[in-house]
């Protein structure tokens, strides 16, 4: 079965300052990956995804994934973190030929010090 | 353009009880998925169902069950409701049910059991 490890449940940045959050997967067939973000009390929202085009993926907020087959990661990263960017960040992988079902990770709470 | 739309936004019951939720997906989008999000962990794949057809299924019981209308809106049903069934419940829609496809979450419907 396929899965999502996220490494870290909570990381910590100072304004400013890079995030990188940490995500691997499991599957013998590269699966399509996605990264959402949640905001309190919100539902989850669309940073960006690797549909096996680009192993670069630009995403929106200043976001970007790097997918690295040897490594069997899709690792998050932004060079400066902001204030807003304090959410918890979910890694998602779409099993090939499952229709849109989404395996996601545990999380990663992001917290942004002033 | 309007987003996933899901109601009611809590819901209180109790042991035993039944439940129905209910989501409107993106205009001209077929596809709508059910996930379960615990506290603190990441949202579980409960249902997909496409052109009104269960198209997915995930590790749940048979107290939960989902339909889809002509117009492509769809309820979650639980049955005979458990104090583990507390959760946040995540509707999502896409154009189809590719893989490859976005998913749109809502804003959850935040379901507690006493």
């Amino acid at each position: 079965a396929q899965s999502v490890t996220q490494l870290g449940s909570h990381v910590s940045v100072s304004e400013g300052a890079l995030v990188l959050l940490r995500c691997n997967y499991s599957s013998s067939v590269p699966p399509y990956l996605f990264w959402y973000v949640q905001y309190p009390n919100q539902g989850l929202q669309l940073l960006l995804k690797y549909t096996s085009a680009a192993t670069l993926v630009k995403g929106i907020n200043g976001f970007e994934a790097e997918f690295k087959k040897s490594e069997t990661s899709f690792h998050l990263t932004k060079p400066s973190a902001h204030m807003s960017d304090a959410a918890e960040y979910f890694c998602a992988v779409s099993p090939y030929n499952q229709g849109g079902k989404l395996i996601f990770g545990q999380g990663t709470e992001l917290s942004v010090k002033p | 353009d309007a987003g996933v739309t899901q109601s009611p936004t809590h819901l209180i019951k109790t042991r035993g009880q039944q439940v129905t939720l209910r989501c409107s997906p993106i205009s001209g989008h077929k596809s709508v998925s059910w996930y379960q999000q615990v506290l603190g962990q990441g949202p579980q794949f409960i249902f997909q169902y496409y052109e009104k057809e269960e198209r997915g299924r995930g590790n749940f019981p048979d107290r939960f069950s989902a339909r889809q209308f002509p117009n492509y809106s769809s309820e979650l049903n639980v049955n005979a409701l458990l104090l583990g069934d507390s959760a946040l419940y995540l509707c999502a829609s896409s154009l189809v049910e590719r893989s490859t496809d976005t998913q749109y979450f809502g804003p959850g419907t935040r379901l507690t059991v006493l």
